[in-house]
C-alpha cells in the first residue's frame, strides 16, 4: 500500500487554466504538507495542514489554495496557472512532532505550464 | 539566509569509491533535527536519517554513515564503495525547535551524486 499518494503523477495543461492535485496517506498522520521543487531542485513549503486546520501558510500566491476534507487528504487547487507554476508539487505527511519524525513524501506530480 | 549549506553542487565518482557530502547548518536553538532525503532520478524523496541535537553519535547503515559535528555545525554523509543506484541529488535539512512549532524544514539546495560504472 502506498504511504502518500498523489495524483495525478503528471500534468500537462495550458495557461490560464485551473488544476488540482490531489493527496491521500494512509499512515494516520495528523499532519500534512505541500512543498514545490523548482528547476533547480530546491524545495520550498506552501502549505501545512494540522488535523484539518491550516498551520502554515507560505508567501504564495492566493491563486493556489489548499483544501483538507479530513486529515488523510490535502488538496491543491491552483486558479488561472501560470508559466512560473511549472514545477513539481510534493505532498507529504508527519507525525507529530515533525520535526523529530521527518516527512514522508508523496512521489511527486509534475506540473507544465504551456 | 541560508540555514543550511550544501556547498557541492554536483560530485562525480567511480563506482567502488566513497563520496562525502558536506552539510553546513546554521541554528540558535539549542534542540533542533538534522535529516538527510535522497531523490532519486525517478523523482520520490526517501528519508534516510533523522539526528537531534543531543545525539553526537555517527551512525553507520550498511554502506551510509553520517558524521554530525557541533563544533563545526555540520552533519556530513558518507557512501562507502559507491554503486550506480547510488545516483541521486541528496538533500540535507534542519528542524528547529524553537522557531518551528509544525516542522517547517530548512532544506539545503542538494548535492547530485553521479555514479559511473
Amino acid at each position: 500500500d502506498t504511504a502518500v499518494s498523489q495524483t495525478p503523477k503528471y500534468l500537462v495543461t495550458q495557461m490560464g487554466n485551473d488544476k488540482s492535485i490531489k493527496c491521500e496517506q494512509n499512515l494516520g498522520h495528523d499532519t500534512m504538507y505541500w512543498y514545490k521543487q523548482d528547476s533547480k531542485k530546491f524545495l520550498k513549503i506552501m502549505f501545512s495542514y494540522n488535523n484539518k486546520e491550516l498551520i502554515i501558510n507560505e508567501t504564495v500566491p492566493n491563486r493556489f489554495s489548499p483544501k483538507s476534507p479530513d486529515k488523510a487528504h490535502l488538496n491543491l487547487h491552483i486558479n488561472s496557472l501560470e508559466l512560473g507554476d511549472s514545477a513539481v508539487y510534493f505532498c507529504a505527511s508527519s507525525r507529530n512532532p515533525t520535526r523529530q519524525y521527518g516527512y514522508t513524501f508523496g512521489s511527486g506530480t509534475r506540473l507544465t505550464v504551456v | 539566509a541560508q540555514k543550511v549549506t550544501q556547498a557541492q553542487t554536483e560530485i562525480s565518482v567511480v563506482e567502488k569509491e566513497d563520496v562525502t557530502l558536506d552539510c553546513v547548518y546554521e541554528t540558535r536553538d539549542t534542540t533542533y533535527y538534522l535529516f538527510w532525503y535522497k531523490q532519486p532520478p525517478s523523482g520520490e524523496l526517501v528519508f534516510l536519517i533523522r539526528r537531534n541535537s543531543f545525539d553526537e553519535q555517527n551512525e553507520i547503515s550498511g554502506r551510509y554513515s553520517w558524521n554530525f559535528q557541533k563544533s563545526t555545525s555540520s552533519f556530513n554523509f558518507t557512501i562507502t564503495a559507491s554503486q550506480v543506484v547510488d545516483s541521486a541529488v541528496y538533500f540535507c535539512a534542519l528542524s528547529e525547535e524553537a522557531t518551528d512549532s509544525w516542522g517547517k524544514f530548512q532544506f539545503g539546495a542538494g548535492t547530485q551524486v553521479v555514479v559511473t560504472p
